[in-house]
C-alpha cells in the first residue's frame, strides 16, 4: 500500500488475555518501528527494526512484550497476559535508510 | 543516554508568529526532525536538520545549532489548523538509526 498500515485500529481486551498488533511497512522500507503513546503524553519508544533483526529492544517495558519481523516486511508486536497500564496508541512507523519517519495511524489498546 | 526539552505548551494568535524551542543532549547526533500531530491522529514530518542553520519550507521553517543542542520550529502566519502537538526527535547513531522523542509541545491558536 501507499503508507503504513496498521491492523487492529481499535481493540479492547480484558486484563490478562493476550493481544497482537500488526504493522505493514511501506515498501521497500528496510527500517520498522514500535512506540507507545499514552493519552497526551509524548513517544515512548519499544523497538527498533532493520531488516528483520532487532537491534535496538531496550524500549520494551517487560518480558510480557516481544516483536518480531518477517521477510523484511510485516511486523507483530505481542502483549501477553495485558495490564491496564498497557493501554495506550502503539504507533508504528518505517524508513528508507537515513530518511524521515512515516507513521501509520495506530492501533488503539484498551485494557479492561 | 538521551535527553530532550521541549515547552509542554505554548498559546498564539491566528496570523502570528510563533516559536517552539528544543533541546537534546546526545552523544552521537545523526539529525533532528520535526513532527506535527493532530489529537487522535498520527505524527506527520514537518522538517528535517542535520547541518547547522536555517531549513525554510513555505510557513515552517527549522534551525538547528548542534554545538549547542538547540533547535527551534518557526511558524509564520499562524491558521486556525496549526492548533496541534509538535514533536522533536533526535536520530542517534550510538542507537542504531533509532529516533528518540522530546515530550512534545501542545501549542493553542486563538482567534
Amino acid at each position: 500500500g501507499a503508507g503504513v498500515s496498521q491492523s487492529p485500529s481499535n481493540k479492547v481486551t480484558e486484563k490478562g488475555k493476550d493481544v497482537e498488533l500488526r504493522c505493514d511497512p511501506i515498501s521497500g522500507h528496510t527500517a520498522l518501528y514500535w512506540y507507545r503513546q499514552s493519552l497526551g503524553q509524548g513517544l515512548e519508544f519499544l523497538i527498533y527494526f532493520q531488516g528483520n533483526s532487532a537491534p535496538d529492544k531496550s524500549g520494551l517495558p517487560s518480558d510480557r512484550f516481544s516483536a518480531e519481523r518477517t521477510g523484511g516486511s510485516v511486523s507483530t508486536l505481542t502483549i501477553q497476559r495485558t495490564q491496564q497500564e498497557d493501554s495506550a496508541v502503539y504507533l508504528c512507523a518505517s524508513s528508507l535508510a537515513a530518511g524521515e519517519l512515516f507513521f501509520g495511524e495506530g492501533s488503539r489498546l484498551t485494557v479492561l | 543516554g538521551q535527553n530532550i526539552d521541549q515547552p509542554t505548551e505554548m498559546t498564539a494568535t491566528e496570523g502570528a508568529i510563533v516559536q517552539i524551542n528544543c533541546t537534546y543532549q546526545t552523544s552521537g547526533f545523526n539529525g533532528l526532525f520535526w513532527y506535527q500531530q493532530h489529537a487522535g491522529e498520527a505524527p506527520t514530518f514537518l522538517s528535517y536538520n542535520v547541518l547547522d542553520g536555517l531549513e525554510e519550507k513555505g510557513r515552517f521553517s527549522s534551525f538547528l545549532s548542534r554545538s549547542k543542542g538547540y533547535s527551534y520550529l518557526l511558524l509564520k502566519e499562524l491558521q486556525m489548523k496549526d492548533s496541534a502537538s509538535y514533536l522533536c526527535a533526535v536520530r542517534d547513531w550510538n542507537y542504531g538509526q533509532n529516533f528518540v522523542f522530546g515530550p512534545g509541545t501542545r501549542l493553542s491558536v486563538l482567534p
